[in-house]
């Protein structure tokens, strides 16, 4: 089945600086790669996500990379900001829909 | 969110006791799953489900079942709760499988004493 590695397992950033979270995954059939943002004590939310087809796709201050030879792929934010401080997964699909999560990013912001 | 609801937000149970969750969805998508959050390990699927009646296993299925007799309805049981069963658990539903991400319940937080 699919295996899905994610680091680093904490980031801590000044305000204004970048962040980059980087996934590893193992299935080379998955195709569809979405990242989702969790507050503290909220649902995880869909942010961004890229399709095997595209090797990378920005929305405002984030964006994600994706290179299928080497399985991997990245998020990238820049500018940031103390309410990007939150939890971020990144996810692989499978069959039927099926997402394998990442184990999680602490991304803590500091003014 | 709309669309997607799960009752109880929070519950207390006693080891050994039946638990079920429930998913409700209003958006008539074909898929929904059922997940749990614990520190360090992300969400791990437990069961998931890709139409009316039909269902199968995720990663951590043991001790869990689920019911889907209706589009809207998706049913976990714990059998005989475990302390190893506390944790947060997320309902997810999906329109299209692998061609769009899904969109989480609010979360159900379960605490087996």
């Amino acid at each position: 089945g699919e295996n899905v590695e994610q680091h680093p397992s904490t980031l801590s950033v000044q305000e204004g600086d970048s962040a980059v979270i980087k996934c590893t995954y193992s299935d080379s059939a998955s195709n569809y790669f979405p990242w989702y943002k969790q507050e503290l004590g909220k649902r995880p939310q869909l942010i961004i996500d890229i399709r095997s087809n595209v090797g990378e796709k920005k929305d405002q201050r984030i964006a994600v990379t994706l290179n299928k030879t080497a399985k991997h792929f990245s998020l990238h934010i820049t500018e940031t900001q103390p309410e990007d401080s939150a939890v971020y997964f990144c996810a692989a699909s499978m069959s039927w829909g099926k997402l394998q999560f990442g184990a999680g990013t602490q991304v803590v912001v500091t003014p | 969110d709309a669309g997607i609801t799960q009752s109880p937000r929070h519950k207390v149970t006693e080891t050994g006791t039946p638990v079920t969750l429930r998913c409700h969805q209003t958006e008539n998508h074909r898929y929904m799953y059922w997940y749990r959050q614990d520190p360090g390990h992300g969400l791990r699927l437990i069961h998931y489900s890709y139409g009316v009646k039909d269902t199968d296993k995720g990663e951590v299925s043991d001790g869990y079942s689920v019911s889907r007799s209706k589009t809207e309805d998706f049913l976990l049981t714990l059998e005989s709760a475990t302390s190893s069963q506390t944790s947060v658990y997320f309902c997810a539903i999906s329109g299209t499988g692998d061609r769009e991400g899904y969109t989480f319940g609010s979360g159900t937080r379960l605490t087996v004493v």
